[in-house]
């Protein structure tokens, strides 16, 4: 069964902690991305990836940072410089007819 | 910078009546275009997309949207809801190699 995993669900980060969060496609997907999504602001653009050993910052990077080590995984990690990371994030992968794929997301909340 | 609105933030409806949700985007090219739609606990899944060809396209569930280039539109339509409908829509625009751009994003509420 392909898809995107995210794991965990929920995750809880203390003050001056950086905290990652997980995700795999088996898809066979080039492209991979990184999203925030916050009530009433839709869906923004954290980095993405479109080649293994290769991502780019999007929209809103700063206070965090991502790898691309394999096809197959893309982690984002929440840094201590990002001031207010309280939100939902979504992980995609995209086909080469550009659809993307979602993954069911994380949610972090800050203790 | 391209830019997607969903002037519909919130919509509220009784079951059977028809639906139209707003979709403009900024840029004048040729651009591809996309609905998704988020059901309450599931994934954000493809709900329809244009490319080319003719501008009314027909995704899952009974949903159709209409590509209008005049007026940088891509509205999605249902002429019935139902209960199950509710749910968050986005409207997504891509430009050439850039990265889709998401609008805000429409809370939908069914009442049944």
């Amino acid at each position: 069964d392909g898809g995107i995993t995210q794991s965990p669900k929920y995750l809880f980060r203390k003050e001056g902690q950086n905290v990652t969060l997980s995700c795999e496609q088996n898809l066979n997907h080039d492209a991979m991305y990184w999203y925030r999504q916050d009530p009433g602001q839709g869906l923004r653009l954290i980095y993405y990836s479109q080649i293994v050993n290769d991502f780019q910052k999007g929209d809103i990077a700063e206070g965090y940072s991502v790898s691309r080590e394999k096809k197959e995984s893309f982690p984002l990690t929440v840094t201590s410089a990002q001031k207010n990371p309280t939100a939902f994030y979504l992980c995609a992968s995209s086909d080469p007819g550009e659809t993307q794929y979602f993954g069911p997301g994380t949610r972090l909340l800050v203790l | 910078a391209q830019s997607v609105s969903q002037h519909n933030h919130h919509v509220i409806l009784s079951e059977a009546a028809s639906l139209e949700l707003g979709c403009n985007y900024s840029y004048g090219g040729t651009v591809n275009l996309f609905w998704y739609v988020q059901y309450p606990g599931q994934h954000l899944q493809l709900l329809l997309k244009y490319f080319s060809g003719d501008p009314l396209v027909k995704g899952i569930k009974g949903f159709e949207a209409e590509f209008i280039k005049s007026k940088f539109s891509f509205n999605l339509r249902k002429p019935s809801v139902q209960w199950s409908d509710t749910a968050e829509y986005f409207c997504a625009v891509k430009r050439g190699s850039y990265i889709p751009t998401f609008g805000r994003g429409t809370s939908l509420i069914v009442h049944p």
